[in-house]
């Protein structure tokens, strides 16, 4: 089966600037997430659909940050303004029901490493 | 809040032997716990999960165990291979969501 697809791969950017990120997760994964991963660090969640609807972003930084989920398969990430401390992997990734542990996990994109100079 | 350690210093191990990576949870108890393995520049790739009522678990190669009242769970990998290099990431699940870890960076030496 198709992984999840995400896209660009690279982005650079000056702070103050604005970014897109777009996601196409595993046909059928009714929960999608994005989270941000710093250097050495792990991911951290940002926000997580289910279907089109937010099930939480209790830490997406929405003064900069904002998440849709359309028609409740592709959704995009996008920062406006960005900041330096932007700087990270974008990593989407889906799954089936994360309430009901399985033995297949969260399958992840390849994620967008965005530079903030 | 919630708080999950990995070693952070990287395992360096020769190929053949076996390799243990810790993870350290507290202020929550997981009903189950996942590992994951990250190559650079790729997504985290899904590998066992085990459940809170569960007190061992095997893949292959791969055994991981999970003890509620340490509030740990142990990865090991044996048999080791230079193919086995990677980050490897905990992730308890608590509060409705999947908490990683910083991962613990594996280098298997021929």
């Amino acid at each position: 089966e198709a992984g999840v697809a995400q896209s660009p791969r690279y982005k650079i950017i000056e702070k103050r600037q604005s970014v897109a990120f777009w996601c196409n997760p595993i046909s059928g994964h009714a929960t999608l997430y994005w989270y941000q991963q710093i250097l050495g660090q792990g991911p951290k969640l940002l926000i997580q659909f289910q279907n089109n609807g937010v099930v939480d972003d209790s830490q997406l930084p929405k003064d900069r940050f904002s998440a849709e989920r359309l028609k409740g398969v592709d959704s995009t990430l996008k920062i406006q303004p960005a900041k330096l401390e932007d700087s990270a992997v974008y990593l989407c990734a889906s799954s089936l029901d994360p309430t009901l542990p399985t033995n297949y996990g969260y399958t992840f994109g390849s994620g967008t490493r965005l530079t903030v100079v | 809040s919630q708080k999950i350690e990995q070693n952070s210093e990287a395992l360096n191990i020769q190929e053949g032997k076996t390799a243990t990576l810790t993870c350290n949870y507290t202020n929550y108890s997981p009903a189950y716990l996942q590992w994951y393995r990250q190559d650079p520049g790729r997504g985290p790739v899904f590998l066992l999960l085990i459940r809170e009522n569960e007190k061992e678990k095997r893949k292959e190669r791969l055994k991981v165990t999970f003890d509620t009242t340490l509030k740990q769970s142990l990865f090991h990998i044996t048999a080791s291979q230079p193919a086995d290099s990677a980050t490897y990431l905990c992730a308890p699940w608590g509060y409705n969501k999947l908490i990683f870890g910083a991962g613990t960076r594996l280098a298997v030496h021929p």
